[in-house]
């Protein structure tokens, strides 16, 4: 059990366009999801706390108009990363926090590339 | 604010080998800790977890320690083998303040260990 799933696997798109990406809870309920992002060798920075139903809370330094978070569902956080610039290339992460835990279980991430 | 460093960043070793990948952090005051896998590309796996009252976890051929007045953790490897090849992350978990899901994650160490 605790398996999240982050769709697309790889995305490339052209510099100013928007990019959403999903994380998904597949066989348990998350109140909190975290998003986080890792350029090679670097750890996993952590960009975002998202709660189902209310407003996101972001790192300091993360801007949150262009890195949006929805959180509508208790199995389901979405990322947008909007006007998209090549400096936002990345390997990003979803974790989700089962209801009543604090372990938190990882998705397998996404490539971005913007070109 | 609660950093993690992990040395050696990266280690070669040939098979068979026993292996010790050291975890420091700033703040004692911890939940627990957690050590993770993550292979080129892809999510984490967790390995171990160890509560902060404990000291120590075994996964099979896999050990950790916690000696949290010193903020140290080490990850041993016994009898290394080649698909033990990957990077090994080390995160905590803070037992105080709003922000008690998130984890603080090391820059990792990459293994390699050749036949």
């Amino acid at each position: 059990g605790a398996v999240v799933s982050q769709h697309p696997s790889r995305v490339i798109c052209k510099s100013g366009t928007s990019v959403k990406i999903e994380c998904r809870s597949l066989d348990f309920q998350a109140t909190t999801m975290f998003w986080y992002r890792q350029f090679p060798k670097q750890s996993l920075m952590l960009m975002a706390t998202s709660n189902e139903g209310s407003k996101a809370t972001y790192e300091q330094g993360v801007e949150k108009d262009k890195f949006l978070i929805n959180h509508a569902s208790l199995t389901l956080s979405t990322l947008t990363v909007t006007s998209a610039h090549p400096e936002d290339s990345s390997f990003y992460i979803c974790s989700a926090r089962k209801i009543g835990s604090y372990e938190q279980y990882f998705g397998p991430g996404t490539r971005l590339t913007v070109t | 604010k609660q950093e993690v460093t992990q040395i050696p960043a990266a280690l070669s070793v040939p098979e068979g080998e026993n292996l010790v990948l050291n975890c420091s952090f700033t703040d004692s005051a911890i939940y627990n800790l957690q050590w993770f896998r993550q292979d080129p590309g892809k999510g984490l796996t967790s390995l171990l977890l160890i509560q902060s009252s404990q000291r120590e976890q075994t996964s099979g051929r896999l050990n950790a320690s916690l000696d949290k007045s010193s903020g140290r953790s080490t990850l041993y490897i016994a009898a290394s083998q080649p698909g033990d090849s990957a990077t090994y992350l080390c995160a905590v978990r803070p037992d105080r303040g709003s922000t008690l899901g998130r984890l603080y994650f090391g820059r990792g160490t990459q293994l390699t260990v050749w036949p």
